[in-house]
């Protein structure tokens, strides 16, 4: 049974570029979260996808905006990075709905802007 | 405001030691508090959560929690830590849909 899977693992982009990320819920989950956690903090909550709708977003600016598909994946665009967006971007998912519910995280993407 | 605040961030036992991390939370809501471990070069992943009921709650590897609602905490403890608990720790509440997360703790233990 795969957890959760995202790509790529790393990646470095210059300012101005616009970025990518790709993420496969587990097996079974519907629900796809992304979080960015920057050096030496915890996970910051970016916003959250349910039956292809954003449905939650935390306090990023529009210029981080996703997708998510029919099989339940998921895109996470950066577009115009800054030096600030480097960062550890996170994917969880869960099946929505369940009473006890708990996040399964992928490893993360580690994107680099210089 | 909603935060998860957690005040040791880092923190340095010989094995054997006692280990009590402590977690404050600010939540208007009902309460869904969740401790995550990320060890060296692996995902996050579930340590313990407390929903409701007994507020004291264990979790894999021996690790246990209490939430004390009139102190708005939920420290993680662990009677005896091995070599193998080091990793990040981090202390989160569920809101609607997100995870508050705290800034975490990392935890070296000594051999």
């Amino acid at each position: 049974d795969a957890g959760v899977t995202q790509s790529p693992t790393h990646l470095i982009k210059t300012r101005g570029q616009q970025v990518t990320l790709r993420c496969s819920p587990k097996s079974g989950h519907d629900t796809v979260s992304w979080y960015q956690q920057a050096l030496g903090q915890g996970p910051q909550f970016i916003f959250q996808y349910y039956e292809e709708e954003e449905r939650q977003r935390g306090n990023f600016p529009d210029r981080f905006s996703g997708h998510q598909f029919p099989n339940y994946s998921s895109e996470l665009n950066v577009n115009a990075l800054l030096l600030g967006d480097s960062a550890l971007y996170l994917c969880a998912s869960t099946e929505d709905g369940r009473r006890d519910e708990k996040l399964f995280f992928g490893s993360g993407t580690q994107l680099s802007v210089l | 405001a909603q935060s998860v605040s957690q005040h040791n961030h880092h923190v340095i036992l010989s094995e054997a030691a006692s280990l009590e991390l402590g977690c404050n939370y600010s939540y208007g809501g009902t309460v869904n508090l969740f401790w995550y471990v990320q060890y060296p070069g692996q995902h996050l992943q579930l340590l313990l959560k407390y929903f409701s009921g007994d507020p004291l709650v264990k979790g894999i590897k021996g690790f246990e929690a209490e939430f004390i609602k009139s102190k708005f905490s939920f420290n993680l403890r662990k009677p005896s830590v091995q070599w193998s608990d080091t990793a990040e720790y981090f202390c989160a509440v569920r809101g609607t849909y997100k995870y508050i997360f705290g800034t975490g703790t990392r935890l070296k233990v000594l051999a």
